[in-house]
């Protein structure tokens, strides 16, 4: 089945733990990328990739870091997690061919940073 | 700067038509997606228009004027199911940011018997 994994699904942590949030796609989509979303603001990109060891940032990155060594999975880092980053995460990924760039989104992280 | 408005809010009756508009205003443009959210899950897909027009799919139809930075999302014989929001995103092109996605805050629909 195609799809794109999150894990965790559901994090509580303290202020300066450091965390990675996993996220896999199976689909051998060359985009993927990062959102944050929060009650009034809508989706927010953090960071995104068009392909392996090529990232860049979005909206919001201040607080993340992002890696793409494999075309596959696309891991989030919080080095230094605090309050204000307690959201729901959402990764996603794409074709970057026209016509075909419609993203699928994984099933979302929500993370509390106490 | 990089702007798109959508209702916050709009509610229907079951049965009926609603059309969702949203408004553009980005730096470049590669295309305009439809999200459909419930509560508490993952945005999916329900559109992508990046030519001038009106692509119909189903009960769901998405229009685009490039011109205007305007689109809308018409969903038809509405069904109790169809309650949730829904996310106007623009695909931004730039010379350095060719992968940015921006999204409305999204319309809450809310169908009623």
């Amino acid at each position: 089945e195609a799809q794109v994994t999150q894990n965790p699904r559901y994090l509580i942590t303290v202020t300066g733990k450091k965390l990675t949030v996993t996220c896999s796609q199976n689909m051998n989509h060359e985009y993927m990328s990062w959102y944050r979303q929060d009650p009034g603001l809508g989706l927010r990109q953090i960071y995104y990739s068009m392909n392996v060891e090529v990232t860049d940032k979005g909206d919001v990155p201040e607080g993340y870091k992002v890696s793409r060594k494999e075309k596959r999975n696309f891991p989030l880092i919080l080095e230094s997690p605090s309050p204000n980053q307690t959201s729901l995460y959402f990764c996603a990924s794409s074709r970057i061919k026209p016509g075909q760039l419609e993203q699928y989104f994984g099933p979302g992280t929500r993370l509390t940073v106490t | 700067g990089q702007n798109i408005d959508q209702p916050t809010e709009m509610t229907a009756t079951e049965g009926a038509i609603v059309q969702i508009n949203c408004t553009y205003q980005t730096s470049g443009f590669n295309g305009l997606f439809w999200y459909q959210q419930h509560a508490g899950e993952a945005p999916t897909f329900l559109s992508y228009n990046v030519l001038d027009g009106l692509e119909e799919k189903g009960r769901f139809s998405s229009f685009l004027s490039r011109s205007k930075g305007y689109s809308y999302l018409l969903l038809k014989e509405l069904q109790m199911k169809d309650s949730a929001s829904y996310l106007c995103a623009v695909r931004a092109v730039d010379r350095s940011n060719t992968g940015k996605l921006i999204f409305g805050q999204g319309t809450t629909l809310q169908v009623k018997p």
